[in-house]
């Protein structure tokens, strides 16, 4: 079945420091990929996402990039800020005509960014 | 804008007691799901709908019974909770395929 495996953490950081979260998935056909987060007390949120191979997925600043060869979907930022503090999610979605939208997740990675 | 609304936040219940956690959704989804969040395992598929009227097992589904009887609202139940169902719970929705999922805020269960 569908995996995805996520560097373990937890990560902690200073402010304005390179960030990179690696995601590596198994699965069959061409999923989805997806990066959510999970601020303290909060549900998920998508932060970015990318439905093909070479696709870029941006948003605040995070980047990650769909890569078929390797099959991963590594999370970077340039310069992390405090409120940057989160869990973050790996997920990949099967494309796959019965896969319903349902999503397989990584264990999730807990970054802390120290001022 | 509401989203996906999931009541209670909190709840502690003792061995054997039941309890239904109540999802709703204001973004016309077909598809809605319950998920269970444990420490170090990430996110795991409990049951979803791909439409009223339909359910559908997922992962881990033992333990657990849903219901979809309006389009708008997925409901979670626990006959005879058990310790082992210690976690947060998270409902979500989408319109499936590549699109994002939308999630509550979280159910925080405790079985003592």
């Amino acid at each position: 079945g569908d995996s995805v495996t996520q560097m373990e953490g937890p990560v902690t950081l200073s402010e304005e420091a390179f960030l990179t979260i690696n995601c590596t998935y198994t699965a069959t056909g061409y999923p989805s990929l997806f990066w959510y987060v999970q601020y303290p007390g909060e549900g998920l949120q998508l932060l970015l996402k990318a439905t093909k191979a070479d696709d870029k997925g941006s948003n605040k600043g995070f980047e990650a990039t769909y890569r078929k060869e390797t099959t991963s979907f590594h999370l970077e930022k340039g310069s992390v800020q405090v409120s940057d503090s989160a869990v973050y999610f790996c997920a990949l979605s099967d494309a796959g005509g019965t896969s319903y939208g349902k999503l397989t997740f990584g264990q999730g990675t807990i970054l802390t960014v120290h001022p | 804008n509401a989203g996906v609304t999931q009541t209670p936040k909190f709840r502690v219940l003792k061995t054997g007691q039941s309890m239904t956690l109540l999802c709703a959704q204001d973004m016309n989804h077909e598809y809605m799901y319950w998920y269970r969040q444990d420490p170090g395992m990430g996110l795991r598929l409990i049951h979803y709908s791909v439409g009223e009227g339909t359910t559908a097992k997922g992962e881990v589904p033992d333990g657990y019974n849903v219901s979809r009887l309006k389009k708008q609202n997925f409901l979670l139940g626990l006959e005879s909770a058990a310790p082992s169902q210690t976690s947060v719970y998270f409902c979500a929705s989408s319109s499936g395929g590549r699109t994002e999922a939308f999630f509550g805020q979280g159910t925080r269960l405790t079985v003592v």
